[in-house]
């Protein structure tokens, strides 16, 4: 079956402790992308990646790190979180950046205290 | 820069009616437009995909729009149904590798 994994689905930390979401496809897609969705400012492109060890800022990259290694994995790192970075995250991959097919991950949903 | 807009930001219907769902964009200049369900606790789902070449898509009861012209898309729903109770989302491609949302509307149909 053609998914998007993420991991964890929810997590509660405490501020700067570091932590990783994971997301993992089995579609071989080039492209993956991370959102944060919040109420009222819809969702919003973190960081994305075009293919392996190529990724770029999107609208709101600041205190997120990403890596490539991998084709089928794009994890999303926090470094120092803080409560403003509590949000529903989602990763998305696609074959092409155009579409035509984008699947999205079932969401983390991350609370900063 | 893009932006999107989409409104109503909620809507409550009863069940068999034909509906529409309406989201504009400030930049005429796309590649394409999607059309996503987002039910509570998943993620989205892709249900149309409009390329800036074309007027309109169809998937069943479903039938998106677009007119670049103007910077408008609507989907349309035929015979709604309770299980097409979700929040629908568009998202403007504007040539680079990101998509910018709209923050949705929020649909009920009622049996």
């Amino acid at each position: 079956e053609a998914q998007v994994t993420q991991n964890p689905r929810y997590l509660i930390t405490v501020t700067g402790k570091k932590l990783t979401v994971t997301c993992s496809q089995n579609m071989n897609h080039e492209y993956m992308s991370w959102y944060r969705q919040d109420p009222g400012l819809g969702l919003r492109q973190i960081y994305y990646s075009m293919n392996v060890e190529v990724t770029d800022k999107g609208d709101v990259p600041e205190g997120y790190k990403v890596s490539r290694k991998e084709k089928r994995n794009f994890p999303l790192i926090l470094e120092s979180p803080s409560p403003n970075q509590t949000s529903l995250y989602f990763c998305a991959s696609s074959a092409l950046a155009g579409g035509p097919s984008w699947y999205f991950g079932p969401g983390t949903r991350l609370t900063v205290l | 820069k893009q932006e999107v807009t989409q409104i109503p930001a909620a809507l409550s219907v009863p069940e068999g009616e034909n509906l529409v769902l309406n989201c504009s964009f400030t930049d005429s200049a796309i590649y394409n437009l999607q059309w996503f369900r987002q039910d509570p606790g998943k993620g989205l789902t892709s249900l149309l995909l409009i390329q800036s070449s074309q007027r309109e898509q169809t998937s069943g009861r479903l039938n998106a729009s677009l007119d670049k012209s103007s910077g408008r898309s609507t989907l349309y729903i035929a015979a709604s149904q309770p299980g097409d109770s979700a929040t629908y989302l568009c998202a403007v491609n504007s040539g680079t590798y990101k998509y910018i949302f709209g923050t949705g509307t929020r649909l009920k149909v009622l049996a």
